[in-house]
């Protein structure tokens, strides 16, 4: 079983500036890991993915994630932000089998002009 | 529009009766899921297809619930003697046999009085 953590449940930022939204995960299994966002009313949308390779990924909209196997986190990343970001922000893990997603409680980024 | 497709937008039913749903994946997509999404959480894993067949349900999915996928197209997700604790965004994804991305729909939302 997997389990995801979302430390932070709101995240105020002024427009412009940069943003780390955390994540960590446990499982006894290899996984792949996601980040979604969700806008108000609306479905999730992928923003970047770690299946291997390169622990550094980068995303739609300027945002990257970097994948740390020994603190088991897979933190996401934006140095600029913008009023648009505002959003519900999701990490996630599956194994790599039958792959249901296992998420976080989510992260509300709201940016302040 | 060739994305995952939910019918209905928005479901207000009243406590006892029952409810269906239905999901259209994209085409050629074989794996289907169901997440269920309440309020300030993130998205929790229902149920999940390989074409027709349902390969695995959460313990979450109480008798009260049933999914259907015939001739692995659609899916249908049915509540009976719906409950007040049934109110919740019911999610649909769909992902290719080979691919790792879940694409959403844009989800059912359920109100329960």
């Amino acid at each position: 079983a997997q389990s995801v953590t979302q430390l932070d449940s709101q995240v105020p930022v002024f427009e412009e500036a940069p943003v780390e939204l955390r994540c960590n995960y446990s499982s006894s299994v290899s996984v792949y890991l996601f980040w979604y966002v969700q806008y108000p009313n609306q479905g999730l949308q992928l923003l970047l993915k770690y299946l291997s390779g390169s622990t550094l990924v980068k995303g739609i909209n300027g945002f990257e994630a970097e994948f740390n196997k020994s603190q088991t986190s897979f933190h996401l990343r934006k140095p600029s932000v913008h009023i648009s970001d505002t959003a519900e922000y999701f990490c996630a893990v599956s194994d790599t089998g039958r792959r249901a997603l296992t998420f976080g409680s989510g992260t509300r980024l709201q940016v302040q002009p | 529009d060739t994305g995952v497709s939910q019918d209905p937008r928005h479901k207000i039913t009243k406590r006892g009766q029952n409810v269906t749903f239905r999901c259209d994946p994209i085409s050629e997509h074989n794996r289907l899921y169901w997440y269920r999404q309440t309020l300030g959480q993130g998205p929790e894993f229902l149920t999940y297809f390989q074409n027709e067949a349902q390969l695995e349900k959460s313990r979450l999915l109480s008798d009260r619930f049933s999914a259907e996928r015939p001739k692995g197209s659609f899916s249908t997700l049915e509540i009976q003697r719906t409950e007040q604790g049934d109110s919740a965004m019911y999610l649909c994804a769909s992902r290719e046999r080979t691919g790792n991305e879940q694409f959403f729909g844009p989800g059912t939302r359920l109100t329960v009085l």
